[in-house]
Formats: structure tokens, sequence, C-alpha cells
């Protein structure tokens, strides 16, 4: 299958680090995304991570790729307010001539 | 660079009546994609391009939608009838190196 899964809600404090993870299925794929969604805009390309890769570091973004367990996790260090929004991760397929498959979404709610 | 960019923002119209959705994607990039969000069902991908030419469009609900792309700086996604099931907002998105997808800021349609 072609299933990419995130668990729909996190909850932090402001300050906290926020670790968002995701799932997917295609040990072939070639690239791994994450994308950010604030209210009423689109989604915005945070970073992304070759699959040859373990980490990726990115200011206060860390991605991590486990390919043995097809786990991919998005890390936020010191998570602000203005990070609230919905992250989706999405992988492209080898072969799928640049069709992404994207998660449903993790709804991330920073509290002050 | 502007970025994707769609028209119309926000479209309110009558149940019956023919909507057109437009973009216009970053100049260079080769993909372009259609996508609907609802609360429902999340991010559906309804049909994309490449070099203009329409390569999977299974995810076009009905033969009431179609989609068009003249040329590689324009795409036209047109519903008709329209009905209140098609309220959604409607994202484009194109790519180029990496596939990493820029999207569009959207076109939330509603129709009463």
């Amino acid at each position: 299958g072609e299933d990419v899964e995130q668990s729909l809600f996190l909850s932090v404090r402001e300050g906290d680090s926020s670790v968002i993870n995701c799932t997917y299925t295609d040990s072939s794929s070639t690239y791994l995304y994450w994308y950010k969604q604030e209210p009423g805009a689109g989604l915005q390309l945070l970073t992304y991570i070759f699959s040859n890769m373990d980490m990726k570091q990115d200011q206060r973004l860390t991605v991590l790729l486990n390919k043995k367990d097809k786990h991919l996790s998005l890390r936020i260090a010191d998570t602000q307010t203005g990070d609230s929004a919905i992250y989706f991760c999405a992988e492209i397929l080898k072969g799928s001539q640049g069709n992404l498959i994207f998660g449903k979404g993790t709804k991330l709610s920073v509290k002050p | 660079d502007a970025g994707v960019i769609q028209s119309p923002r926000h479209e309110v119209t009558e149940m019956g009546q023919e909507v057109t959705l437009r973009c216009k994607p970053i100049s260079g990039h080769d993909y372009l994609f259609w996508y609907r969000q609802t609360m429902m069902r999340g991010l559906e991908l309804l049909i994309y391009f490449n070099n203009n030419v329409p390569i999977d469009d299974s995810g076009m609900p009905e033969d009431r939608f179609s989609a068009k792309m003249p040329n590689a700086s324009f795409s036209t996604l047109k519903i008709q009838p329209s009905e209140p099931r098609d309220s959604a907002v409607y994202f484009c998105a194109s790519s180029g190196f990496n596939y990493g997808y820029t999207f569009g800021s959207g076109t939330r349609l509603t129709v009463v």
C-alpha cells in the first residue's frame, strides 16, 4: 500500500520540544518531506530528507529517518506559539513521476 | 518569484453554476497538481500534469470535474454543474527539482 500515517493531534507547552512522527509503507521512497500548513494558508515545504540520510538538522528542526522501521520524525526545538499548525509528512515513490503521497496531517497546538 | 498563484481566493456560487479555478505555476516547474482539502477527507489529489500533459486523473471525483493545462504557465479546474458537496479548499501546486512541491494559497469554494 501507499499509506503515510501520522497521529492527528499533538499538544505541547511553549518552550518544550515537539516530536511529530510518521510511518510510511514504501521502502523505495526516494525523498521524504515535512510540510506546514497554517490556518487559511497553503502547505509550505519545511524540510526534506533524501532516503540515504539518517538525520538532517536545520535550525530548530531535526528530521530523523529510520529506514528499517519506515519511520520519519520531525523534532521542533523550543516550540513557539507560531509553530501551531498542521504538519504533513509526505513521501515520493521511486518511479512515481513526482506524485507525493501525503499523510493526513498532525495538528500541533502550542500552549503558552 | 511570486510563487504559485491561484485565483480567485474565495468563490461563493449557487448549486448548478459553473465554477472555474485558475492556477499559474512557478516558471520552470514541469509538474502541476490540483488538490482538494476538506475536514472530512483531508488532502486529496485530483489530477496532475507533467509538461502540460495530464498524467493521472483518477482522483477526479466525477465527470463534472475537468482540468486543462493549455500551456506551461496556466491551468484551470472546472466544475460544471457545481454541487454543495464540492465545497472545499482547492490547492494548486507545482514542482521541479527534487520534486518538492510549492503550493498556492488555495481557493476556498462554497457552493450554496
